[in-house]
């Protein structure tokens, strides 16, 4: 079975510009989560969906994020335009509704400059 | 709120000893608590969670941990450390799932050095 797949593994992009991630769950996981982890700090959560409502998104920094799951299934979270601050490393997880645990894809490491 | 602590951003072991990575949380009803590692280049791995029942939880690699509602504290720990466990460790806290779920807390981190 297939974990969380997260694409790019790495970007790097200019202050200014726009970025989109992409967070493809595991088959079957209703709940999706974005978090972030920004130069070595605590790992912050950003927002949850369920299928394809945001379910919280009081994590979410400001308006310059954007996150979607268009039919519940893969998720993208878009930062436009990016800013220095917005580094840091971008974890997706999945899990089933009603499950204990998350599991975890590779992040996406952000590099603004 | 709820809240994680991890009380050492290092930890050093010699392989073949026991190693300890501590983890205390503050959350207002019952938890559940995890531990994950992110091994060097690679994603968070669940390790294993305590939910309820015995104090003492198995997980993976040899790892345990043991849960102590007194002391509000979720240690992890093996008994004979490898150099391949070098990584870092991230105790994790979340509330009783309900239908939506709910987020993770987590803490900073320890990353731990095996030496050999």
């Amino acid at each position: 079975e297939a974990g969380v797949t997260q694409f790019p593994s790495h970007s790097v992009i200019e202050k200014g510009q726009t970025v989109t991630l992409r967070c493809d769950p595991i088959s079957g996981h209703d709940n999706l989560y974005w978090y972030r982890r920004v130069m070595g700090k605590e790992i912050k959560f950003l927002l949850h969906f369920v299928k394809e409502s945001k379910q919280d998104e009081s994590g979410m920094p400001n308006n310059r994020f954007l996150a979607e799951r268009t039919g519940g299934t893969y998720s993208t979270l878009k930062v436009q335009p990016a800013e220095l601050e917005d580094s840091g490393v971008y974890f997706c997880a999945s899990s089933q509704v009603w499950a204990a645990e998350a599991f975890f894809g590779q992040g996406t490491r952000l590099t603004v400059v | 709120a709820q809240s994680v602590a991890q009380p050492e951003d290092q930890v050093n072991v010699a392989e073949g000893n026991p190693l300890t990575v501590k983890c205390t949380y503050s959350v207002s009803g019952n938890p559940y608590l995890f531990w994950y590692v992110q091994y060097p280049n690679r994603g968070l791995q669940f390790l294993l969670k305590y939910i309820t029942g015995d104090n003492l939880v198995k997980g993976s690699y040899g790892f345990e941990a043991e849960f102590n509602k007194s002391q509000t504290s979720f240690h992890l720990k093996k008994p004979s450390a490898l150099v391949s466990d070098s990584a870092l460790y991230f105790c994790a806290v979340r509330d009783i799932p309900t239908y939506g779920g709910q987020n993770f807390v987590f803490g900073p981190g320890t990353r731990l050095s095996v030496l050999p």
